[in-house]
């Protein structure tokens, strides 16, 4: 069985501008969550999908968004970019909220 | 508030000692789930173990092993006879609730301990 995929895993944007990943969960998972990983704040929750309605959400800002499809793929959005935002963003699937299943991340860095 | 606190930052051990790495919460619910998580250098988060707050019945699988104590709200995990392949850091997690079905916890990090075994 396939794991989570992250799309890119290596992406580097300058300040101002947008980015968008791409997240494909465990076939059968209907629940993706976004994480984003930074050697200060360490791994912070950014927003959960479960049937493309989002349920939870972290103390993030407005400018990261998120969506899920119809086939539980998602995607998360960054808008006018910053430096702070450089970090490893991660991706987890769940079946059934008895554990999550986490992807190899996307690398991003804003300079 | 929920708030994850691991105390060690670094722990750098010789194979084959013992290490326990320690991990302390704070949450005002009755119904919580716990987990420890490893990050590898590949970057990958690894499920380990999850634990849920009405069960305090220490759990061992190989050379790990955990003890969760309700009354000191510590979820400690120790790794028996170290090896260079348990080099990474360790995440505690805590989670309010789990959905009925088909659902996901947000989870509340601690920052991590870096563990080194040396050879």
């Amino acid at each position: 069985k396939a794991g989570v995929t992250q799309t890119p895993r290596y992406l580097i944007k300058t300040r101002g501008q947008q980015v968008t990943l791409s997240c494909s969960p465990i076939s059968g998972h209907r629940s993706v969550s976004w994480y984003q990983q930074t050697p200060g704040q360490g791994l912070q929750f950014l927003f959960e999908y479960f049937s493309e309605t989002q349920r939870n959400k972290g103390n993030f800002p407005g400018r990261f968004s998120g969506r899920q499809f119809s086939n539980s793929r998602s995607e998360m959005n960054v808008s006018t970019l910053e430096l702070g935002d450089s970090a490893l963003y991660l991706c987890a699937s769940s079946l059934a909220g008895w554990e999550q299943y986490f992807g190899p991340g996307t690398r991003l860095t804003v300079t | 508030a929920q708030k994850v606190t691991q105390a060690q930052t670094e722990i750098s051990v010789v194979e084959k000692e013992d290490v326990t790495l320690d991990c302390v919460y704070e949450t005002r619910d009755t119904t919580y789930y716990l987990f420890w998580y490893k990050q590898p250098p590949s970057g990958e988060l690894v499920f380990l173990i999850r634990r849920n707050s009405f069960d305090e019945q220490n759990e061992i699988s190989g050379r790990y092993s955990w003890n969760f104590q309700k009354s000191t709200s510590s979820f400690n995990f120790t790794i028996t006879a170290s090896q260079v392949v348990d080099s990474a850091v360790y995440f505690c997690a805590l989670s309010e609730a789990i959905e009925a079905q088909g659902g996901s916890e947000k989870l509340v990090f601690g920052k991590g301990t870096k563990l080194t075994v040396n050879p």
